[in-house]
């Protein structure tokens, strides 16, 4: 699977847009790239998936460059529920093994 | 439940003893995963199931673990002979087969060995 390369840490403020990169230069045709997010002490939560298009769904937008190396992902207005670790993920989509990351710790604050 | 529920949620273990970690995964889903998260770390791949294909246990760390899952439901992780370093959260996900689906993962079970 190709690796992803994603910042340590941010900061974003409530109520404003969170916006986190993720690059996968090494992606390839078949990979998918998913996100999770890891609330402190609880498991992983899924919450988008995207192979080329932008995706969308009721927690997240998901953009894909049109090269596929590098993904945004939204979180429109971020919550302090928002605050956890966000990982991006790379998956072949016959492939059930999901690999995680260090992630990027994201704190919201007031 | 609707969820992925672990059992126990915590648990305290004296060095050298065996654990044994139970997962029921959401009805229907075929797929099972055993992750671990030490303190402040990402998530260790340990095994993973698929109906009755045989396991990938290519993540195991050593022969002290072990898993077991009967059919399409509960799933066993076994610790045997217990060390400091096994103390972590164990973390289990079930999805429906291969392919796009998402994982659901439980709330974990935190163990701590002394």
């Amino acid at each position: 699977d190709a690796k992803t390369t994603q910042p340590p840490s941010m900061d974003c403020a409530e109520g404003r847009a969170a916006n986190l990169p993720c690059n996968h230069s090494t992606i390839s045709g078949n990979e998918y790239v998913y996100w999770y997010r890891q609330i402190h002490s609880q498991g992983p939560q899924y919450i988008i998936h995207g192979l080329k298009n932008n995706e969308t769904n009721e927690m997240a937008s998901l953009i894909i460059t049109e090269d596929r190396k590098s993904s945004t992902l939204i979180l429109p207005h971020a919550t302090l529920r928002d605050t956890a670790v966000y990982y991006c993920i790379v998956r072949r989509s016959n492939d059930y093994k999901l690999s995680f990351g260090a992630g990027t710790t994201v704190t919201v604050r007031a | 439940g609707a969820g992925v529920s672990q059992s126990p949620s915590n648990k305290v273990t004296e060095k050298g003893k065996d654990v044994e970690l139970r997962c029921d995964p959401i009805s229907g889903h075929t797929a099972l995963y055993w992750y671990r998260q030490r303190l402040g770390q990402g998530l260790e791949f340990l095994i993973y199931f698929q109906g009755n294909s045989a396991p990938d246990k290519s993540g195991l760390p050593s022969d002290r673990f072990s898993a077991e899952r009967t059919g399409e439901s509960v799933s066993t992780l076994t610790i045997q002979r217990t060390q400091q370093e096994d103390s972590a959260v164990y973390l289990c996900a079930s999805s429906l087969p291969r392919g796009q689906s998402e994982a659901f993962f439980g709330q974990g079970t935190r163990l701590t060995v002394v």
